[in-house]
Parts: structure tokens; C-alpha cells; sequence
């Protein structure tokens, strides 16, 4: 089966770095999702890593190594806005290509 | 807005009663997926289909089955509910069988509370 493993929480203050990791066992590994949500609202994608190395779009980068399965969400320059849960997220041939979901990470974004 | 359409928003039933939730896909998607999401946990795969078939099942209970229709949309039906089905069902779709992103549109869900 698939497993993927997060933080629970972040705490940080505004304008500061976070970097949410993920690490997952999989097989059949296609690529690694990342996925925000609000409370009580839908998720939404983020962005998406097949290959090694970072990509960055806006304020969040995120980043994929393969040889670790290991991967990570960078948010910058933190806003209150980005208080969320994120997930991170594998598609895997082995389960019928469907999405996997971590647990989530809720990040609490200070004054 | 993701194009996803899910109804109802909330659900209020006793145990013991079948419920049903309805998603319509993005104009022109072909899968649907649910998933299920108790309080503060994560995203339960559920089941999907692909242009009207069964492809990939989760850990679905045997109370609950899907299916989607010759115009795309989905239904999600729970029976014999009890308390611990409490939770937000989220209906995804994508355009394939999954997209070559890995991205898939969430509706806002349907939170079903049972007492």
C-alpha cells in the first residue's frame, strides 16, 4: 500500500518560511501533489513534482527528491491568508492511479 | 470556483438511514472521484470512475456504493448510516483518469452529520 508521513501542525509568524515535508512509500511512483485547504472549504492544488529538484510558483515552492521519496512545501513570506491545512499527495500506478493523500499539516500563521 | 457541483451542502439524518449525494463534474471531465473527510483528519479515498466505469476502490465500506451516469454526474449513496459516518464527502474530478499533474477539482463537499 501507500503511506505518506507529514506534521501535524506549523506554527509561524507572518512574513517568515515554512517548509512542510513529506515522506512517502509508494510504488509505481508517477509524482508528488500538493494541495491547500481552508477550514471548512474545498482543497485546492498547489502544485505538482514528477521530476527531482524545485519548483516554484509565487510565494510556495516545492520540492522533490525521488532517491529519498521525500518531498517538501516551501510557503514564503507568510501571509495570515496561508493559515490552512496542506497535503501532500502521491499518484501511484500500483493503487489504479488514484490520489493518496498525508494527513495534512495545519499551518497557524501569527501577527 | 472549481466547476465541481456537489448537493447537498448539509445533511442531517439519523442512524440507521440512507442518504444520497450528488456531484457533477467540470464541464468535459470524464472521472469522478470521492473522498471522505471525518473532523481534523485527512482525505479517505473512497472509489472512482472513469466515463461511466468502476476504476479504483478504496477502503469503501460494503453500506456504501457509487456510480456515475451516461451524463457524467456521480452519486454517492450511504445506507445503514451510523454515527462515525459523520463527515465531509468531497466529489473531485479530472479530465482523464487522473491528469498528468496529479491535480484534480474538489466540489465544496457535502457535510453529513448523522445523529
Amino acid at each position: 500500500g501507500q503511506s505518506l508521513e507529514q506534521p501535524s501542525e506549523v506554527t509561524a509568524v507572518e512574513g517568515a518560511i515554512v517548509q512542510i515535508n513529506c515522506t512517502y512509500q509508494t510504488s509505481g511512483f508517477y509524482g508528488l501533489s500538493w494541495y491547500q485547504q481552508h477550514d471548512g472549504g474545498a482543497p485546492t492544488f498547489l502544485s505538482y513534482n514528477a521530476l527531482d529538484g524545485l519548483e516554484e510558483t509565487g510565494r510556495f515552492s516545492s520540492f522533490l527528491s525521488r532517491s529519498d521519496s521525500y518531498g517538501y512545501l516551501l510557503l514564503q513570506e507568510l501571509q495570515m491568508k496561508d493559515s490552512a491545512s496542506y497535503f501532500c499527495a502521491v499518484r501511484d500506478q500500483a493503487a489504479g492511479n488514484k490520489l493518496t493523500f498525508g494527513g495534512g499539516t495545519r499551518v497557524l500563521v501569527k501577527p | 470556483d472549481s466547476g465541481v457541483t456537489q448537493t447537498p451542502k448539509h445533511l442531517i439524518t439519523a442512524t440507521g438511514q440512507r442518504v444520497t449525494l450528488r456531484c457533477s463534474p467540470r464541464s468535459g471531465d470524464l472521472s469522478v472521484y470521492w473522498y471522505q473527510q471525518s473532523l481534523d483528519q485527512g482525505l479517505q479515498f473512497l472509489i472512482q470512475y472513469y466515463n461511466g466505469e468502476e476504476r479504483a476502490k478504496g477502503n469503501i465500506l460494503e453500506r456504501f456504493s457509487a456510480q456515475q451516469f451516461p451524463d457524467l454526474h456521480s452519486e454517492l449513496n450511504l445506507s445503514s448510516l451510523e454515527l462515525g459516518d459523520s463527515a465531509l464527502y468531497f466529489c473531485a474530478s479530472s479530465l482523464f483518469r487522473l491528469a498528468g499533474t496529479g491535480e484534480l477539482f474538489f466540489g465544496e463537499g457535502s457535510r453529513l452529520t448523522v445523529l
